[in-house]
């Protein structure tokens, strides 16, 4: 059974660009959700999918945007990149709504 | 965004040493979560807490869910060199739009002097 994993690990970006990082979710789990996590801070949500449907969202700017495929699977966009979106996002799948949480090791995103 | 309180925010300890940190909320949790976080990874589950008073070991750790809800702790008993890195606790709502969403500490820092 394979864990949470994510692509790529580490990407460098231009501001104003635009940014897509992959989520596989653990085998059996139909929840994921992103989490950015800042230097020196804890991870702040920005939305779960569940089912292949957004099931809530954190305070984050409509230019970040997600999917969830069939299989579960999930991206996160995020446009227009800023200098202020360089932080480690985290990708966490459960096995339904309210159970524990599973991280992937993240995708480092640095933007110049 | 919202975070909770978690202290304390560093800690150096010698090998041997029980360690204790806690984290409070002004809100109301159904779940606390405990992670711990290595350079460069993403957090590792260590408990999970799902009832007012419940109090869970995990080998060396130990967790208890606040009777108020609003708070939690971990103890770490008789730590080791690996038990470095930074931990962190969650709080997890479950009605509403709050469902499913991990609300967490800033973290503490453990360090251990061999």
């Amino acid at each position: 059974e394979t864990g949470v994993t994510q692509s790529p690990t580490h990407l460098i970006k231009t501001r104003g660009q635009q940014v897509t990082l992959r989520c596989s979710s653990q085998s059996g789990h139909n929840t994921v959700s992103w989490y950015q996590q800042a230097l020196g801070q804890g991870p702040q949500f920005i939305f779960q999918y569940y089912r292949e449907e957004e099931n809530g969202r954190g305070n984050f700017p409509p230019r970040f945007s997600g999917l969830q495929f069939p299989n579960y699977s999930s991206e996160l966009n995020v446009n227009a990149l800023e200098l202020d979106d360089s932080a480690l996002y985290l990708c966490a799948s459960s096995f339904s709504l309210n159970t524990e949480a599973f991280f992937g090791q993240g995708t480092r995103l640095t933007v110049v | 965004g919202q975070q909770l309180n978690q202290s304390p925010q560093s800690m150096f300890i010698q090998e041997g040493e029980d360690v204790s940190m806690n984290c409070t909320s002004s809100s109301i949790f159904n779940t606390w979560l405990w992670y711990k976080q290595d350079p460069g990874e993403g957090p590792v589950l260590l408990i999970a807490l799902y009832k007012a008073g419940e109090l869970t070991s995990n080998g060396r750790l130990t967790a208890q869910f606040g009777i108020t809800r609003k708070d939690s702790f971990l103890n770490i008993s008789a730590s080791i060199p690996s038990d470095v890195g930074i931990y962190f606790c969650a709080g997890q709502g479950i009605y509403g739009g709050s469902q499913g969403n991990l609300i967490f500490g800033k973290g503490t820092k453990l360090s251990v002097k061999p």
